[in-house]
């Protein structure tokens, strides 16, 4: 069994300032571990995923996540916002054999001017 | 990498009537699948469809609900039947690909279906 935990459903930042995504996950097996990010009225787009390979990922746009499995998180971060980075953000776990794919509940990110 | 090529993009419904969502992909795969994303909320795995063979459907959805075809490796369909308003929802169809262990899942834009 997996599951996925979004810890904020809503974050707000100032164009500029860092921003923090919080996820943390849980799986019977080594878990795959996405973010996707969905723009309004648009589809789904990978930012970056993590593989059991680095546990630092670097994505598109600026974004990286850190799989820590003592901690069970993989929070995505940004050093600095901008406003196009308004949208809604998935944290997307994928484990055993079928490679079920397990959405999180989603945060939508503000980034204020 | 795999495309995905999902029409409707949207449709405006009457309720009762039924509605046929398509999906094409311009690669042979294995498994498509079918996700509902509500307003509002996350996506929920409607059900998996192999080639073949009957779709696996998750809890809570039923094949005389949500109908799915699974003609070949390239193209499924799935139909919701009997619209109601709570029915209004994004329908987005997903492929898997996977290379040396990893799996990375592709969208459809997804269709936007409000019934009315």
């Amino acid at each position: 069994a997996q599951s996925v935990t979004q810890l904020d459903s809503h974050v707000s930042v100032s164009e500029g300032t860092p921003v923090l995504l919080r996820c943390n996950y849980s799986s019977s097996y080594s878990p795959s571990l996405f973010w996707y990010v969905q723009h309004p009225n648009k589809g789904l787009q990978l930012l970056l995923k993590y593989t059991s390979a680095a546990t630092l990922v670097k994505g598109i746009n600026g974004f990286e996540a850190e799989f820590k499995k003592s901690e069970t998180s993989f929070h995505l971060t940004k050093p600095s916002a901008h406003m196009s980075d308004a949208a809604e953000y998935f944290c997307v776990v994928s484990g055993g054999s079928a490679r079920q794919l397990t959405f999180g509940s989603g945060t939508q990110l503000t980034v204020l001017p | 990498s795999a495309v995905i090529s999902q029409k409707p993009s949207r449709d405006i419904c009457q309720r009762g009537t039924s509605l046929t969502i398509q999906c094409q992909v311009d690669s042979q795969v294995t498994m498509m699948f079918w996700y509902r994303q509500q307003p509002g909320q996350s996506l929920t795995l409607i059900a998996t469809a192999n080639q073949g063979s009957e779709a696996t459907y998750e809890s809570g959805f039923v094949i005389d609900k949500f109908p799915i075809s699974r003609p070949n490796l390239t193209f499924s369909t799935l139909t919701v039947s009997n619209m109601s308003p709570e029915d209004s929802s994004i329908y987005l169809c997903s492929v898997y690909t996977t290379g040396t262990g990893n799996t990375e899942a592709f969208f459809g834009q997804g269709t936007r279906l409000t019934v009315v």
